[in-house]
């Protein structure tokens, strides 16, 4: 069965610092692989998603991942912390041709002034 | 861009009483809507899927007779608690899959039983 893990799920950073948000996967094949955000009281944004087409991939509010087969993983990373990236993050997995969308437990991002 | 709408955004209703929560998608046909519930501080769970014209797909755990989903055209699902206890106070969301199996969330409902 598909699973995602997302290691920590409170992670801290000074504005300005280095945002790094670990996700490992679980899957039988290879996955489509995402990354949502949600902000307090709202919905979810999606920040990038994973379809085999680059295993780097670019999503929006200057946030990265890179996907590394050997490592089973999917880390979330962002050059500068803003104040505004205080959210909660999910990792997410789905299998090719499979649209449900798996959850890990989410990583709230604290960012310090 | 492709826009999935829920409604209500936020409902409280009593305990013992039914309410439906509505899914769209605004400007695309969407044949496949999933429905997720996500409790206070922890991640989304998969409740069901919901096809269009045929029975929808709960995922294990949930109760089919509690809460009823119909997909009733290509635009529109519908999520039905019914006979609402407190501890059904969640927030649901719900996703729509749109061409080239792109996936779009709704900004979700908040339903607090009282």
């Amino acid at each position: 069965a598909q699973s995602v893990t997302q290691l920590g799920s409170h992670v801290s950073v000074s504005e300005g610092a280095l945002v790094l948000l670990r996700c490992n996967y679980s899957s039988s094949v290879p996955p489509y692989l995402f990354w949502y955000v949600q902000y307090p009281n709202q919905g979810l944004q999606l920040l990038l998603k994973y379809t085999s087409a680059a295993t780097l991939v670019k999503g929006i509010n200057g946030f990265e991942a890179e996907f590394k087969k050997s490592e089973t993983s999917f880390h979330l990373t962002k050059p500068s912390a803003h104040m505004s990236d205080a959210a909660e993050y999910f990792c997410a997995v789905s299998d090719y041709g499979d649209d449900k969308i798996i959850f890990g437990k989410g990583t709230r991002l604290h960012i310090l002034p | 861009g492709a826009v999935v709408s829920q409604h209500p955004s936020r409902v409280i209703c009593k305990s013992g009483t039914s309410v439906k929560i509505e899914c769209r998608s605004l400007d695309f046909q969407a044949t496949t809507m999933f429905w997720y519930r996500q409790f206070p501080k922890q991640s989304l769970m998969l409740m069901a899927t919901s096809n269009e014209g045929s029975k929808a797909t709960y995922e294990q755990g949930v109760e089919k007779d509690k809460f009823l989903i119909n997909h009733a055209s290509l635009t529109l699902s519908t999520l039905t608690v019914t006979s609402a206890h407190p501890e059904d106070s969640s927030f649901y969301i719900c996703s729509a899959r749109a061409e080239r199996n792109t996936i779009y969330f709704g900004e979700g409902s908040w339903l607090t039983v009282v």
